[in-house]
């Protein structure tokens, strides 16, 4: 069992749906969990980060943590072409990060 | 205040050459990191260091690959007579301070891309 899954997608979604993103993990001692964007042929920037369990919002972009289910979720309201990238959990313990797969997601005007 | 540069951003070798990445970190971060990405699989933690130092390098395979981050001069990741299966997106990531257990965004790079003929 990998330590975090994340479905790879490929997620296709019409320009202002509700999106869902999701990652479990099976380390209870990761504290940070994180949220990143990846558009083609670039870095991985940081979107949100959250410790411990709760919702935390920004924008349209709202990140949740159920420690008790090692489960964790991104929520993006009102989605727009310009969200159309690879969104990948990361969970931090310590010294130690671990990334998500990664899913492909596509929103279509 | 520039971002985290890669050079060189696409590189191509043969198998059983050298390849020599590249990494300089944000202005006043020193502390440096390196992944490598595969299709689907997201990234893989390699290799964490501070200057002269190599703090934790568990992700690193054992034989061919190398790295540093000297006093002067940006961090180099170093793979020897590379094979096919090294093929791969290299992203090298700063932070400005240790890692420990409190949180510090980690900068991307926009990666190099391996491609080993």
């Amino acid at each position: 069992q990998k330590e975090v899954e994340q479905d790879p997608g490929p997620l296709s979604v019409p320009e202002g749906a509700i999106v869902s993103l999701n990652c479990t993990y099976s380390n209870s001692a990761f504290q940070y969990f994180m949220w990143y964007r990846q558009y083609s042929r670039k870095g991985p920037e940081l979107l949100m980060y959250t410790y411990s369990s709760g919702n935390k919002e920004d924008g349209r972009f709202t990140a949740q943590v159920d420690k008790s289910s090692k489960y964790i979720s991104l929520f993006i309201r009102d989605s727009q072409p310009s969200d159309s990238a690879t969104y990948l959990c990361a969970l931090k313990g310590g010294n130690d990060m671990r990334f998500g797969a990664g899913t492909r997601l596509t929103v279509k005007p | 205040n520039a971002g985290v540069m890669q050079n060189p951003r696409h590189l191509v070798r043969r198998r059983g050459q050298e390849a020599r990445l590249r990494c300089s970190p944000m202005k006043g971060h020193s502390h440096v990191y390196w992944y490598r990405q595969l299709p689907e699989e997201g990234l893989k933690f390699m290799v964490y260091l501070q200057k002269e130092n190599i703090i934790d390098e568990s992700g690193m395979p054992k034989e061919r690959f190398s790295a540093e981050f000297p006093k002067e001069g940006p961090s180099i990741l170093r793979i020897q007579q590379v094979v096919r299966g090294d093929s791969a997106a290299y992203f090298c990531a700063s932070s400005p301070t240790r890692g420990g257990g409190a949180f510090h965004e980690q900068f991307f790079g926009p990666g190099t891309r391996l491609t080993v003929l």
